[in-house]
């Protein structure tokens, strides 16, 4: 399996435009979540998937942020409007939900906006 | 809710010198307890976890993590540090039992390895 796969690795927008990032979980993998890294914050978690359903959105800073998973091989993860405090590395990792299981990460998006 | 402490934000050592680097932990059950490293521009890569049984971890590139209880600790360490082992450190907890698998992560420690 080649891992979590995330895109953009990188992505610069204007503050005020729409950014969606995008992630494909290791197949076979049930839980999915979306976490924002910053110097000030550390790693966060926004919201958490399991079989597709989101379990627990309460990281997710405010109604500017969406997540969805349409399938169990697909996740989004929207801003919009962007502001220039959104920028940040956001990852996306997954795992199978089993007993002490750890999540895979995958490379990360470094969002920059402007 | 669990928790977890990083002591230390920054830590350096000489090449060939022990690293330690301290986790605490939070935690209302019986936790799990992972070590994961982040090289610059990558993501995160689990480097050992505790679940249960043995205390004593071993995990990639010579590191190892002992789980006391009694101390709510699980610090991470490796005998003699190589230059390649520059990087950030994250400790991370979920909770045992139930259908809550999320991790919660510490702060990070940046580990700087000197020649």
């Amino acid at each position: 399996d080649a891992g979590v796969i995330q895109s953009p690795r990188h992505e610069v927008t204007e503050m005020g435009q729409e950014v969606t990032l995008r992630c494909k979980p290791i197949s076979g993998h049930d839980y999915l979540f979306w976490y924002r890294q910053t110097m000030m914050r550390g790693l966060e978690l926004l919201i958490y998937f399991n079989n597709n359903v989101p379990i627990d959105d309460s990281g997710m800073p405010e109604d500017r942020f969406s997540a969805k998973m349409p399938n169990a091989s697909f996740s989004t993860l929207k801003i919009q409007p962007s502001e220039p405090r959104d920028s940040a590395v956001y990852f996306c990792a997954s795992n199978w939900g089993g007993v002490g299981t750890e999540a895979f990460f995958g490379q990360g998006t470094r969002l920059t906006v402007v | 809710a669990q928790s977890v402490t990083q002591l230390g934000s920054h830590v350096s050592v000489s090449e060939g010198a022990l690293v330690l680097l301290r986790c605490n932990y939070s935690s209302s059950v019986p936790p799990y307890l992972f070590w994961y490293v982040q090289y610059p521009n990558q993501g995160l890569q689990l480097l050992l976890k505790y679940t249960t049984g043995a205390t004593l971890v071993k995990g990639i590139n010579g590191f190892e993590a002992e789980f006391k209880k009694s101390e709510t600790s699980f610090h991470l360490t490796k005998p003699s540090a190589h230059m390649s082992d520059a990087a950030e450190y994250f400790c991370a907890v979920s909770k045992s039992g139930g259908s809550n698998y999320k991790l919660t992560f510490g702060k990070g420690t940046l580990l700087t390895v000197n020649p």
